[in-house]
């Protein structure tokens, strides 16, 4: 356990469908991530929330929607998502950069989403 | 590129013998992170190691730097079947760049 929880585990759905992913941090951390991982392809990192705002957004697609309400929970709303955003979807928390440089990060244990 | 690559990208050995893997970086390295991370499950940090060191230890795992090369290695001693993963370096203060990883596969 690294304190850092994901829900739901495993997700199916249409391309039609709207569902949100659910990261929650026990850890007191300040900074809070959502990463992809593809088959075969390196960690792509997607959003960066630091002190409950967002700091990075690496040119992810609009149908990716993120939300950080606090700063333990992180959610990733999805809507008309494509068969090619099947992936596992990593939250991680952090404490925020300190002298210009992040901290260790605590991952989850990822959310695996199939997109049919 | 930032990205950092991990090689070789698949190692497979028998249990108990020692599995080493490599990252190198274009950018310049400051610290570096290595972590494990099971079949479709998060990252576990292993080891971080500052740029002013060399070399540093945990339990069975050996991390060298080198930063003139812009590189590291992990060393992995007695392997166990529960080692068989993938392992990840992370150019820490490098927005987490991570490399494809090094898919390790211990045979019993």
């Amino acid at each position: 356990e690294t304190g850092v929880t994901q829900t739901p585990r495993h997700l199916v759905m249409g391309m039609t469908n709207k569902k949100s992913l659910k990261c929650e941090q026990h850890l007191g951390h300040n900074a809070m991530y959502w990463y992809k991982q593809s088959a075969k392809k390196p960690l792509e990192l997607m959003f960066v929330y630091s002190l409950e705002e967002r700091v990075e957004n690496n040119s992810v697609p609009s149908r990716f929607s993120p939300e950080c309400p606090n700063s333990s929970h992180l959610f990733l709303h999805l809507h008309t998502l494509q068969p090619e955003d099947s992936a596992l979807y990593l939250c991680a928390s952090s404490q925020d950069r300190s002298g210009g440089h992040y901290n260790e990060q605590f991952f989850g244990p990822g959310t695996r989403l199939t997109v049919l | 590129s930032q990205q950092g690559e991990e090689d070789p990208q698949a190692l497979s050995i028998q249990e108990g013998e020692n599995a080493t893997m490599n990252c190198s970086y274009k950018t310049s390295i400051n610290n570096l992170q290595w972590y494990r991370q099971n079949s479709g499950r998060g990252l576990v940090h292993l080891i971080l190691i500052r740029s002013n060191e060399r070399e540093k230890h945990s339990g069975r795992l050996r991390v060298t730097l080198d930063t003139s090369k812009k590189s590291s290695s992990l060393l992995i001693t007695a392997s166990r079947a529960a080692d068989t993963a993938s392992y990840f370096c992370d150019n820490y203060g490098q927005n987490f760049v991570f490399g494809p990883g090094t898919r390790l596969s211990v045979l019993p």
